[in-house]
């Protein structure tokens, strides 16, 4: 099965820089790549997904690149701001043949102001 | 417009006792599902419903985990004999249909148990 691998654990920028996650796949049928942010006490909410179709993928500050080759997958930040202090979680997906969402271990993001 | 709603919000049993949480999906979302998350770690598939029926239930760990969704819209997670192990953050998401084409799922809040 899917299993999916996401460092740093933590993260810690300065207000304005960027910020980089990065995620690796093991099943190369995956084809569908949500991230979400958690903040504390709250459930994940869904920020960008890409698909296996597309390399690159932005909205506003956040962009998503994909590897389909090397099965990596990372998520980009920039103009970090306090409010982007959470939890950050990857995850992967056969879509439309799957429902089970496997889940990174998560990068706890902290934007010192 | 309102999201998933997830009831207790928390939830302290003693080990032994019986637990039932409850998830309010998104009105007109088919598919329901339900994750368990542990202290420091990402979500873990439990259930899957598509509708009515249990879809897919290899996730529940035991047989003391039980889940029901008897008209296609509120579900309740059902455990039995609770272990201190059972202790975690319980989400529940929604999402239109099956798979993830163009439904991505909608998470509530969570329920956090605590078993002591």
């Amino acid at each position: 099965g899917e299993n999916v691998e996401q460092h740093p654990s933590t993260l810690s920028v300065q207000e304005g820089d960027s910020a980089v996650i990065k995620c690796t796949y093991s099943d190369s049928a995956s084809n569908y790549f949500p991230w979400y942010k958690q903040e504390l006490g709250k459930g994940p909410q869904l920020i960008i997904d890409i698909r296996s179709n597309v390399g690159e993928k932005k909205d506003q500050r956040i962009a998503v690149t994909l590897n389909k080759t090397a099965k990596h997958f990372s998520l980009h930040i920039t103009e970090t701001q306090p409010e982007d202090s959470a939890v950050y979680f990857c995850a992967a997906i056969l879509m439309d043949s799957s429902y089970k969402l496997i889940f990174g271990s998560g990068t706890r993001l902290l934007v010192r102001p | 417009g309102a999201g998933v709603s997830q009831t207790p919000s928390n939830k302290v049993t003693e080990k032994g006792k019986y637990v039932e949480l409850r998830c309010d999906p998104i009105s007109g979302h088919t598919a329901l599902y339900w994750y368990r998350q542990s202290l420091g770690q990402g979500p873990e598939f439990l259930i899957y419903f598509q509708g009515t029926g249990a879809a897919d239930d290899s996730g529940l760990p035991n047989d003391r985990f039980f889940a029901v969704r008897p008209e296609g819209s509120v579900s309740t997670l059902k455990i039995q004999r609770t272990e201190r192990g059972d202790s975690a953050v319980y989400l529940c998401a929604s999402s239109l249909g099956t798979g993830q084409s163009n439904s991505p799922l909608h998470f509530g809040n969570g329920t956090r148990l605590t078993v002591t």
